[in-house]
């Protein structure tokens, strides 16, 4: 079972670029969501998904989107993007929705390295 | 504000123990999660803590206090493969994950 896959591992980005980092999953949860980790700072959450067809901000949505058409992929687009947006981005997901359960166990994908130039 | 303090970083000795600190201040308690990060991989799951009290699975145990705020993390019997930043994670009031910084546990033999 592959679990949680992210695409590409890594990447360069001229600035102003735009770009989409994939990620799918193959364990059906309803649950997805997109952090960015930064030195010296927690895993901080972009947007997530509960279920398929429903989005949400997190704590620093900017300069992010997200879409969740079916439940196994959850990609996020940086529409033009900026040197603060270098950091790594982790996808994961769990198998519960808001209010559904306490217990929120979220798998990570492997993750993408962004470098914004 | 919601907040995490956890060490950034402690050095341990292989075959020793060590306790790894985690205070919180969140809107909303609905449990509180411990995470193993490798050096460029990703956050694995370890424990989850929800009622006050220790829970013990191998050499790893995961304390919590509510009342306190206050949980930890304790290793036994420490291997070189423990070197990790482990993360403290709290989930809120919206079941939404807050994050520590993360401990940067050092091994040496």
């Amino acid at each position: 079972t592959a679990g949680i896959t992210q695409a590409p591992t890594s990447q360069i980005l001229a600035a102003g670029r735009s770009m989409t980092l994939r990620c799918t999953q193959d364990m059906r949860h309803n649950a997805m969501y997109w952090y960015r980790q930064d030195l010296g700072l927690g895993l901080r959450l972009i947007h997530y998904s509960n279920t398929a067809g429903t989005t949400g901000k997190g704590e620093v949505p900017d300069g992010y989107s997200v879409s969740r058409a079916n439940t196994d992929d959850f990609p996020l687009t940086l529409a033009s993007a900026v040197p603060s947006q270098t950091s790594v981005y982790f996808c994961a997901s769990s198998d519960s929705e808001t209010g559904d359960s306490s217990y929120n166990e979220q798998f990570f994908g492997p993750g993408t390295r962004l470098t914004v130039l | 504000g919601q907040n995490i303090d956890q060490p950034t970083e402690m050095t341990a000795t292989e075959g020793a123990i060590v306790q790894i600190n985690c205070t919180y201040q969140t809107s909303g308690f609905n449990g509180l999660f411990w995470y193993q990060q490798h050096a460029g991989e990703a956050p694995t799951f370890l424990s989850y803590n929800v009622l006050d009290g220790l829970e013990e699975k191998g050499r790893f145990s995961s304390f919590l206090s509510r009342s306190k705020g206050y949980s930890y993390l304790l290793l036994k019997e420490l291997q070189m493969k423990d070197s990790a930043s482990y993360l403290c994670a709290v989930s809120d009031s919206n079941y939404q994950l807050i994050w520590g910084a993360g401990t940067k546990l050092i091994i040496k033999p």
